[in-house]
């Protein structure tokens, strides 16, 4: 069984300010791991994901997440806050030997304050 | 575009109508899910295609709600006898197998 927590269901940073939302998962196997981002009425955009190697992994719009096997985390970080980074974002997870469905976390509101 | 492409995007119903929602994969994508997202939840499994073989449903879709995908290509979810608690985002999306998912921009249904 797979499941995703996601720590912070609202998070608020400062323009410019560093970006750090969280995810933790629980998987029986290694698993795929994913953030994607939602805007207002609009469906879901992948920002990144881990499948294999590089642990550290980069995706648009300067975001990027580090697998952590031993913290069973995947973390999203942006350096630098922008107004238009302000949304919805979801964790998900996926059993590589399947991978029949997604399991998303309940997601993290982002606010971006000028 | 090539994206996945969902129809309708909003649907207004009265309680107890048939409603049907439609939705074009990207083309070369062999899998196919349907997702029910609520406000402030993430994204719920409803059920997964591959090809035009229904491999598997969540104990969430009750009976009123059945999903077809005919010669692995578009699919529909149709909800039988809405009730309010059917108000939601349903969402579409495809894969190639053991990648990540496209979602669509989902269809939005309001039961009244």
């Amino acid at each position: 069984a797979q499941s995703v927590t996601q720590l912070g269901s609202h998070v608020s940073v400062s323009e410019g300010a560093l970006v750090l939302l969280r995810c933790n998962y629980s998987s029986s196997v290694p698993p795929y791991l994913f953030w994607y981002v939602q805007y207002p009425n609009q469906g879901l955009q992948l920002l990144l994901k881990y499948t294999t190697g590089a642990t550290l992994v980069k995706g648009i719009n300067g975001f990027e997440a580090e697998f952590k096997k031993s913290e069973t985390s995947f973390h999203l970080t942006k350096p630098s806050a922008h107004m238009s980074d302000a949304a919805e974002y979801f964790c998900a997870v996926s059993d590589p030997n399947t991978g029949n469905q997604f399991y998303f976390g309940t997601g993290t509101s982002l606010t971006v304050i000028p | 575009d090539t994206g996945v492409s969902q129809n309708p995007r909003h649907k207004i119903t009265k309680r107890g109508q048939n409603v049907t929602f439609r939705c074009d994969p990207i083309s070369e994508h062999n899998r196919l899910y349907w997702y029910r997202q609520t406000l402030g939840q993430g994204p719920e499994f409803l059920t997964y295609f591959q090809n035009e073989a229904q491999l598997e449903k969540s104990r969430l879709l009750s009976d009123r709600f059945s999903a077809e995908r005919p010669k692995g290509s578009f699919s529909t979810l149709e909800i039988q006898r809405t009730e309010q608690g059917d108000s939601a985002m349903y969402l579409c999306a495809s894969s190639l197998a053991n990648t990540e998912a496209f979602f669509g921009q989902g269809t939005r249904l309001t039961v009244v």
